[in-house]
């Protein structure tokens, strides 16, 4: 099935020590988007691609980096993890902007 | 530690019961509507979407009410069971962009 596939589910790492999540869809999907949620907490947009134009939000803390090497990855990257950077992070994909999303299941990451 | 989370409004009904969530949203140009299930640990799930020149959309046991006088966005579930146990999240497509924005959840509670 298409589908979008975040590892790891879980994700522990040490307080300023840099940090990887992935994202890989099957769906072919233009647009990929990267969300934190905290808890009890709507999920906020950190950036999206379209295709492999970046667009970041402008609350997005310089701290949180993405990366798009092609169409079916895309990667969130943490520099320096704070305790505050403990979440849930969400990958969407769609095919165009706004509509018809498609969430992974999200990794959680603990800082420590 | 984790930043604390905000309390979800919780919402209670006995199992067989018609429940009712509502939401508020904030971009009187939105044009497009979602509502979400999130189960713990999980990605957000689509349930219904609505547009802008809708006003009421029917899915199984569920719809979806639109009032743009209001900023008012409901949505119904007939005959609660179980396992509609999970937060529940409105998100709308705004006129910058075109991202899905989310708003507050509420936590539904289906009481067998």
């Amino acid at each position: 099935d298409a589908m979008v596939i975040q590892n790891p589910r879980y994700q522990v790492t040490q307080f300023g020590k840099p940090v990887t999540l992935s994202c890989s869809q099957t769906l072919n999907h233009n647009v990929m988007y990267w969300y934190q949620q905290k808890s009890s907490q709507a999920p906020k947009l950190l950036f999206h691609y379209y295709d492999k134009d970046f667009n970041n939000e402008a609350d997005t803390p310089d701290n949180f980096q993405s990366r798009r090497p092609n169409t079916s990855f895309c990667f969130l990257d943490i520099r320096s993890p704070g305790l505050g950077d403990a979440a849930m992070y969400l990958c969407a994909t769609s095919r165009i902007t706004g509509y018809g999303y498609t969430f992974g299941s999200g990794t959680r990451l603990t800082v420590v | 530690g984790e930043n604390v989370g905000l309390h979800l409004p919780t919402l209670s009904v006995q199992e067989g019961d018609n429940s009712i969530i509502n939401c508020a949203y904030s971009n009187s140009a939105s044009d497009y509507f979602i509502w979400y299930k999130q189960e713990s640990g999980k990605g957000p799930q689509f349930i219904i979407d609505i547009r802008s020149n809708m006003d009421k959309r029917q899915g199984q046991r569920v719809t979806v009410l639109l009032n743009k006088t209001v900023k008012h966005l409901s949505l119904q579930i007939a005959a609660t069971q179980p396992g509609d146990s999970a937060v529940y999240f409105c998100a709308e497509r705004g006129n910058q962009g075109g991202k899905l924005i989310f708003g507050q959840g509420t936590e539904l509670s289906v009481k067998p």
